[in-house]
């Protein structure tokens, strides 16, 4: 089984500033199979990203991803009040979902 | 605008069977592009991924629930459900149903772009 580590645990930023969230699986996996998503309190995970680097319908460009093989990355350019929240990374691979622990950005 | 909803028991006592049901509006779920999906989420803790089931019946589970789990689909209903036997309280949690995608032709993006609001289920004697 791929086990996705996320880090942070907690990312403590200002609203305008820039988060950057790390997502490593334990072995090489497939960037088309690399999601990211974000839950705010009370709320069903929102999709993000697909495939690495595909923001989702919707979704403001200041939310960027990019990454391959172990280390992918999730960037939020410029704070808005609104994206602190936990973020998820996910994989799908041998017919198995496997998500990360999660990233909180909180508000500093 | 397709939508999930979960509903069931908000309580089940140990050892029993855990039965939750998920019924799809504005899409159905017998088109053949979706997987249907179960993911779990402790209070304070990660999702956890459960299983899914697609149009052919064919299903998937996480091993870590150790063949406890069950999925099935009702294409008359349009809704899908997940079993759950002998729970513990380590079953604890709100469980979502949500619609994931295996897109095509290339690249084959794999994700779940459609969630339920969640339904907490406690398990307590």
């Amino acid at each position: 089984e791929i086990v996705l580590t996320q880090s942070p645990g907690t990312l403590s930023l200002y609203p305008g500033e820039r988060a950057t969230l790390s997502c490593t699986t334990s072995q090489s996996v497939s960037s088309a199979y690399l999601a990211w998503y974000q839950q705010k309190p009370g709320q069903a995970p929102r999709l993000l990203i697909a495939g690495a680097s595909s923001r989702a319908t919707g979704i403001p460009d200041r939310f960027s991803a990019s990454g391959s093989g172990t280390e992918f990355t999730l960037t939020i350019s410029s704070l808005e009040p609104e994206d602190f929240a936990v973020y998820y990374c996910q994989n799908y691979g041998s017919s198995l979902v496997t998500f990360g622990g999660g990233t909180k950005v909180e508000i500093k | 605008q397709v939508q999930l909803q979960e509903s069931g028991p908000g309580l089940v006592k140990p050892s029993q069977t855990l039965s939750l049901t998920c019924i799809v509006s504005g899409d159905s779920v017998s088109s053949g592009r979706y997987f249907w999906t179960w993911i779990r989420q402790p209070a304070g803790k990660a999702l956890e991924w459960i299983g899914r089931i697609n149009l052919s019946g064919t299903t998937n589970y996480n091993p870590s629930l150790k063949s406890r789990a069950t999925i099935s689909v009702d294409t008359s209903k349009n809704q899908f459900s997940l079993r759950l036997s002998s729970v513990t309280a380590a079953d604890t949690a709100v469980y979502y149903c949500a619609r994931a995608i295996l897109t095509s032709p290339l690249p084959y993006y794999y994700y779940m772009d459609v969630w339920g609001r969640g339904s907490t289920v406690s398990v307590s004697s």
